[in-house]
């Protein structure tokens, strides 16, 4: 099935750098999400976007939904040890078809 | 906590058996949908079902899957016959009516076939 892709597949930085990562489709997509995952857990819900175009934050995390609908970023500013996880990017294309996810960007922050 | 509830946590079974994963989804949530989880790897859909309704199922395996979210109660997906191969994580997420916003999780079950 559809597939979106993630890179990079995975990060390893310093706390306090600044982070990006991005996610691309062949296709359009009408709703972009982020999520995070921690070991031993669901993915939780970061940031979603509805609009082409649109910048949003949620405190030191930014995503913007890519002007084509093709495509998102997520940066997230002044990482620090609590980031460690996985990040995956998810989209829909339209009404209430089911989330597609990419493959996930590994984040590892060293001390 | 009115959160996505699953059920087991981790379930291991031996090939041949039977596997049912529970999910009760968040209060006012009417949509639940099913993913699976290989190891590094994402999430891949299975099956979205509303009340009584499978609504797609376009990512189930053919054969020996099955899914329902009854009436009454929570959504169970049920697996037959299990091999090595559905050795994963199985997620489920619910979403309110309207359905435009993003998914809640639950924490999964990990399913393990011995």
């Amino acid at each position: 099935g559809q597939q979106l892709n993630q890179s990079p597949q995975s990060m390893f930085i310093q706390e306090g750098e600044d982070v990006s990562m991005n996610c691309t489709s062949s296709s359009i997509f009408n709703t972009w999400l982020w999520y995070k995952q921690e070991p031993g857990e669901g993915p939780v819900l970061l940031i979603a976007l509805y609009k082409a175009g649109e910048l949003t934050s949620n405190g030191r995390l930014t995503a913007q939904f890519g002007i084509t609908r093709k495509d998102s970023f997520l940066n997230i500013s002044a990482s620090i040890p609590s980031d460690v996880g996985i990040y995956f990017c998810a989209g829909r294309r339209s009404g209430n078809t089911p989330l597609v996810f990419g493959k996930g960007t590994r984040l590892s922050v060293i001390a | 906590n009115a959160g996505v509830m699953q059920n087991p946590r981790h379930l291991v079974r031996r090939r041949g058996q039977e596997a049912r994963l529970r999910c009760s989804p968040m209060k006012g949530h009417s949509h639940v949908y099913w993913y699976r989880q290989l190891p590094e790897e994402g999430l891949k859909f299975m099956v979205y079902l509303q009340k009584e309704n499978i609504i797609d199922e376009s990512g189930m395996p053919k054969e020996r899957f099955s899914a329902e979210f009854p009436k009454e109660g929570p959504s169970i997906l049920r697996i037959q016959q299990v091999v090595r191969g559905d050795s994963a994580a199985y997620f489920c997420a619910s979403s309110p009516v309207e359905g435009i916003e993003g998914y809640t999780f639950g924490s999964g079950t990990r399913l393990t076939v011995v």
